[in-house]
């Protein structure tokens, strides 16, 4: 079964600064990576996925995330984070065809104004 | 478009009393459904997942069941919940094995 890691638990960063939030999987075959992120009070909404190709994938919200398949990570980006960006924002990985998503442990992400 | 309900929204049960948890989902046909379980500080757990009317898998053993009684109804049941089974259950659809959509989830307490 693969498992998901989420490297940061909990980042404080101030409005302006760039976000990376690191995501490592553990599956020897190919893999759908995805992004979720639940703000405050709302309910998990998808920020972006990645099913093959351009190993770069941009999401809503000006996110970004890398596929890099040599070091089996799936990190997420934004250059410039808003005070909207707080949230908890969570990894999560399927082998191709398979329909068990499994999720990394969430990162907690405090933008401060 | 698709959208995902859940209820209720929020509830609270005492030890030993029996849960019902609904999902319906609408706008599409014969989705996938899905049950999780999340955890401060663990992620989501799969629960159960279904991928038919009366198609139930369950990823992890425990105190609840999963039922499908429409093709887009979706149920958590128990019989008597435990301490344990407090947390905060999600739904989720999906039409194959890619993205998966979720639903504004239910906050059980258990006293």
């Amino acid at each position: 079964a693969q498992s998901v890691s989420q490297h940061n638990h909990h980042v404080i960063l101030s409005e302006a600064a760039s976000l990376e939030l690191g995501c490592n999987y553990s599956y020897g075959g190919t893999v759908n990576l995805f992004w979720y992120v639940q703000y405050p009070g709302q309910h998990l909404q998808l920020l972006l996925k990645y099913f093959s190709g351009d190993p770069l994938v941009k999401g809503i919200k000006g996110f970004e995330a890398e596929f890099i398949k040599s070091k089996f990570s799936f990190n997420l980006r934004k250059p410039s984070v808003q005070w909207s960006d707080t949230a908890e924002y969570f990894c999560a990985v399927n082998p191709t065809n398979d329909y068990k998503l499994s999720f990394g442990a969430g990162t907690t992400v405090t933008v401060r104004a | 478009s698709q959208t995902i309900h859940q209820w209720p929204a929020t509830l609270v049960q005492p030890v030993g009393s029996p849960l019902s948890l609904e999902c319906t989902v609408e706008g599409t046909s014969n989705p996938n459904l899905y049950w999780y379980r999340q955890a401060a500080g663990r992620g989501l757990q799969l629960l159960f997942y279904s991928v038919g009317i009366g198609q139930i898998s369950s990823e992890v053993p425990q105190n609840l069941s999963a039922s499908r009684p429409q093709d887009r109804q979706f149920i958590l049941s128990s019989k008597k919940l435990l301490l344990s089974d407090s947390g905060f259950y999600l739904c989720a659809w999906s039409r194959d094995p890619k993205t998966q959509y979720f639903g504004p989830g239910t906050r059980l307490l258990v006293l």
